[in-house]
Order: C-alpha cells, then sequence, then structure tokens
C-alpha cells in the first residue's frame, strides 16, 4: 500500500517566518502534487513535480521533489496571513491520487 | 458552468436513511472522481469515472456506497442506509484528461475540486 505521511500535522507560526513543510513515502510516484484547501472550500492545486530534483517555485513558495521522487518539500518564505490553510500534498498512481493527511498551517499576524 | 458544482452543500441525514449527492463536472471533463475527506484528514479515493465508465471503484467502503455516471457529465454518488461513520465531506473533482499516465504536464491532469457536500449522520 502506498502512502505519504506529511509533517508537521500542524504548525502556527507569526508572520514573516519561514517554515518548511514535509511529505515522505516509501513508495516511488511518478509525480507528486501539492494541493492547498481553505474551510470549506475544494483543495486548490499549486504544483506539479515530475523530475527527481526537481525545484519550482511558485512567489515566495518552494518546491522540490526528492532525487529518488519518494518526498518532497514545501517551503514558504516570510509566511503571511493569506498563507493559512490546509496543505496536502498527493502522488500519482495510475488513476488514483494518494494523498497525504495534510499540514493546517495558521499564520498569526 | 466555470467550475465543479456539488449540491447539496450540507446534508443531515438519520441513521439508516439513504442519501444522493450531486456533481456537476467542468463541461468537456473527461474524468470524474469522488473522494472521501474526514474532519483533518487529506481525501480518501472513493471512485473514478472516465466519461460513462467506472473505471475504478476500489475506494468505495462498502456495498451501500453506489456511483453512476449515465452520459458521462453529471455523476450521482448515493449511500444506502447510511451509518454515523459515513459523516464527511464528499469531494467531487473532474479533469480534462483521463489518467495520469498522459500528459502530466499539459494541464490536461489538472483536477478541479468541487466545495464538497458536507454529510452528517445522526
Amino acid at each position: 500500500t502506498q502512502l505519504l505521511e506529511q509533517s508537521p500535522q500542524f504548525l502556527s507560526i507569526q508572520e514573516g517566518e519561514n517554515l518548511t513543510v514535509y511529505c515522505n513515502s516509501s513508495s516511488v510516484f511518478s509525480s507528486l502534487q501539492w494541493y492547498r484547501q481553505e474551510p470549506g472550500e475544494g483543495p486548490v492545486l499549486l504544483v506539479t513535480v515530475v523530475t527527481g530534483g526537481e525545484v519550482k517555485k511558485l512567489k515566495r513558495l518552494t518546491f522540490q521533489f526528492g532525487d529518488a521522487r519518494k518526498d518532497s518539500s514545501l517551503h514558504i518564505t516570510a509566511a503571511q496571513p493569506g498563507d493559512t490553510g490546509l496543505y496536502l500534498c498527493a502522488g500519482a498512481a495510475v488513476y488514483q491520487l494518494i494523498w497525504g493527511a495534510g499540514t493546517k498551517l495558521i499564520i498569526k499576524p | 458552468g466555470a467550475g465543479v458544482s456539488q449540491s447539496p452543500r450540507y446534508k443531515v441525514a438519520k441513521r439508516g436513511q439513504d442519501v444522493a449527492l450531486r456533481c456537476d463536472p467542468i463541461s468537456g471533463h473527461v474524468s470524474l472522481f469522488w473522494y472521501q475527506q474526514a474532519l483533518g484528514q487529506g481525501p480518501e479515493f472513493l471512485t473514478y469515472f472516465q466519461n460513462e465508465a467506472q473505471l475504478d471503484k476500489s475506494g468505495l467502503p462498502s456495498d451501500r456506497f453506489f456511483a453512476e455516471r449515465p452520459e458521462g457529465s453529471v455523476s450521482t454518488l448515493k449511500i444506502q442506509r447510511t451509518q454515523q461513520e459515513d459523516s464527511a465531506v464528499y469531494l467531487c473533482a473532474s479533469s480534462l484528461a483521463g489518467g495520469w499516465g498522459t500528459a502530466i504536464n499539459s494541464g490536461a491532469n489538472v483536477l478541479t475540486f468541487g466545495a464538497g457536500s458536507r454529510l452528517t449522520v445522526l
């Protein structure tokens, strides 16, 4: 069974701080996606990483796919209250996405 | 419509009742997925349609759960004889392409989610 473990499960920090969220698996994925979900809404895709070692940047968010394509990280620089939400990683497996349990991030002004 | 629409947004059912949850995907989207999301957890896969064909229903938790997409557009998730453990948010998502193996970087595999249907079984 493929599993994705996210850490930390919960993170509350002050505005302006940096943070990193991790997504780890013992399985290899052909691609991995990061989503952000706000209360009462469905997840919204942030990025897809495909190549081992790939780094993608989205403004203050930096996503990295591990060399072995088993893990990924999301780094946020100078976090802002608008970054608050549930961050989910998901690995592609044929027709399915295998989802992590998410990291609930709260940025306090 | 511009996005994926789900109805009802909220449903309260008494244990033992049947419920039906509807999903209107983005027009022209080939793939349609149903997920179950418990509070504070990631989505759990339920079933997948490519057009009207249900290609994977391995995530349906029991034979009380049934999904259909008869004309390859609107889909309905039906739960019979609801139990308290069925309480969750049910998310529907659609994508332009079929499966994950093709054109992964083309954007055709981007999943667009609806806002979900929150089911509470008393």
